[in-house]
């Protein structure tokens, strides 16, 4: 597919489980962005990686969230030990520019995001 | 610190009329603005930006926004509205100084009924 691809699409925890989202984004982007979106809320950031570098985890609420780009293509948000306050949609967003270009666009391509829902 | 504040989490149209929806920011320079939307079960699409250069931006699907500094204001409009503009609008503003356009901080979004 062209665009940014996101998995699981439903994501049904217990609370103290481990879960693990993919996000495919589109071939050849740069940028890669992780946001978490509460229910009635919009997006928060989490995370960017430049490539397979993380240049700001600013955004991670904890240390139980942990995100990887590995080969800086696909990448991984984890969360450990979830508790009910991870429910939300994590959206991942990528870009062909690498962030703070000269007039960097700003434009995102998101996916459709993994709901996650933790009981 | 920055922030992004949208009036009204649902505004109700009738086909055919005029779309306006409110978004205010706040922010210690020119900022970049932004307005995304999200139709039901997709990602968010960007419809319009503001980089500095013409005030009124226009975007995809015939809208249209205009940056007012004076008011620090980027409300979102379109003429005549459609049934298939149905869908929760997202206000963003880049994060100054983060070196980061693609760091957003979004307002709560406004869910945009269309009636026929």
């Amino acid at each position: 597919g062209a665009g940014v691809s996101q998995s699981p699409r439903y994501k049904v925890a217990k609370r103290g489980q481990d879960v693990a989202l993919r996000c495919d984004p589109i071939s050849g982007h740069v940028s890669l962005f992780w946001y978490q979106q509460a229910l009635g809320q919009g997006p928060e950031f989490l995370t960017y990686f430049q490539n397979e570098a993380q240049l700001d985890k600013s955004g991670l609420p904890s240390d139980r969230f942990f995100a990887e780009r590995p080969e800086g293509s696909v990448s991984t948000l984890k969360i450990q030990r979830t508790q009910q306050e991870d429910s939300a949609v994590y959206l991942c967003a990528s870009s062909p520019r690498v962030a703070g270009g000269v007039r960097g666009t700003g434009e995102l391509f998101f996916g459709e995001g993994s709901r996650l829902t933790v009981l | 610190a920055q922030s992004v504040t949208q009036l009204g989490s649902h505004v109700s149209v009738s086909e055919g009329a005029l779309v306006l929806l409110r978004c205010n920011y706040s922010s210690s320079v020119p900022p970049y603005l932004f307005w995304y939307v999200q139709y039901p079960n997709q990602g968010l699409q960007l419809l319009l930006k503001y980089t500095s250069a013409a005030t009124l931006v226009k975007g995809i699907n015939g809208f249209e926004a205009e940056f007012k500094k004076s008011e620090t204001s980027f409300h979102l409009t379109k003429p005549s509205a459609h049934m298939s503009d149905a869908a929760e609008y997202f206000c963003a503003v880049s994060v100054v100084g983060s070196g980061n356009t693609g760091k957003l901080i979004f307002g709560q979004g406004t869910t945009l009924q269309v009636k026929p």
